[in-house]
């Protein structure tokens, strides 16, 4: 099947710097990647909808000079948490599609900001 | 606008016991569903969908028939085991390609032996 990998896994950072999570699609082009946030005990909001080679589309609140995301191939997309604050932790989850319903999801990366 | 209503978890339930998530959905037009499921440590999996009205999903023993009157999407399964313990979210799409899954909050389920 589709596999979608996430790296980091996890990551702990300093309140004030940047993290890059990448979403990689391995065994498929996806011309459309998304990103989650998921906090503890709720659902996937969707953050933005990701498009090769074309800009972001972000969901309303959520900041897109502070979470930039970069989809620079039909395989690679990725998130840049920008000036990270604590409030910022959380479990951040891509998902990538393969035809019109299809989705296939990362394992999700856990950023921790200190 | 469009959202997905899942019955507040945890559920516990014992080995062989029967499993019902309940899951309703509000949407325009008509949405194609979606059962996830999270077990602990890794990603979402597709567990089952339904694309259109009175369609049944199943998957590893695990069932849910799209009821369009009730704009409902129940999950069963009839004798859980406890590898079946995972988070399981409700998700629906538009009949839109390239649309993001509107997900449900999540029903954890613990099975014990």
């Amino acid at each position: 099947g589709a596999v979608v990998s996430q790296h980091p896994s996890w990551v702990i950072c300093k309140s004030g710097t940047s993290v890059k999570i990448e979403c990689r699609s391995l065994d498929f082009q996806a011309t459309t990647m998304f990103w989650y946030r998921q906090f503890p005990k709720q659902s996937l909001m969707l953050m933005a909808t990701s498009n090769e080679g074309s800009k972001a589309t972000y969901e309303q609140g959520v900041e897109k000079d502070k979470f930039l995301i970069n989809h620079a191939s039909l395989t690679l997309s990725t998130l840049t948490v920008t000036s990270a604050h604590p409030e910022d932790s959380s479990f951040y989850i891509c998902s990538a599609t393969l035809s019109s319903y299809e989705q296939y999801f990362g394992p999700g990366t856990r950023l921790t900001v200190t | 606008g469009d959202s997905v209503t899942q019955m507040e978890g945890p559920v516990t339930l014992s080995e062989e016991a029967f499993l019902t998530i309940n899951c309703t959905y509000t949407a325009t037009g008509y949405p194609s569903l979606f059962w996830y499921v999270q077990y602990p440590g890794e990603g979402l999996q597709l567990l089952l969908k339904a694309t259109k009205a009175d369609d049944k999903g199943s998957n590893k023993g695990f069932e849910a028939t799209y009821r369009k009157e009730t704009t409902s999407f129940h999950l069963e399964k009839g004798s859980v085991q406890v590898s079946d313990s995972a988070v399981y979210f409700c998700a629906l799409i538009k009949d839109q390609a390239g649309t993001a899954l509107i997900f449900g909050k999540g029903t954890t389920l613990s099975v014990s032996s």
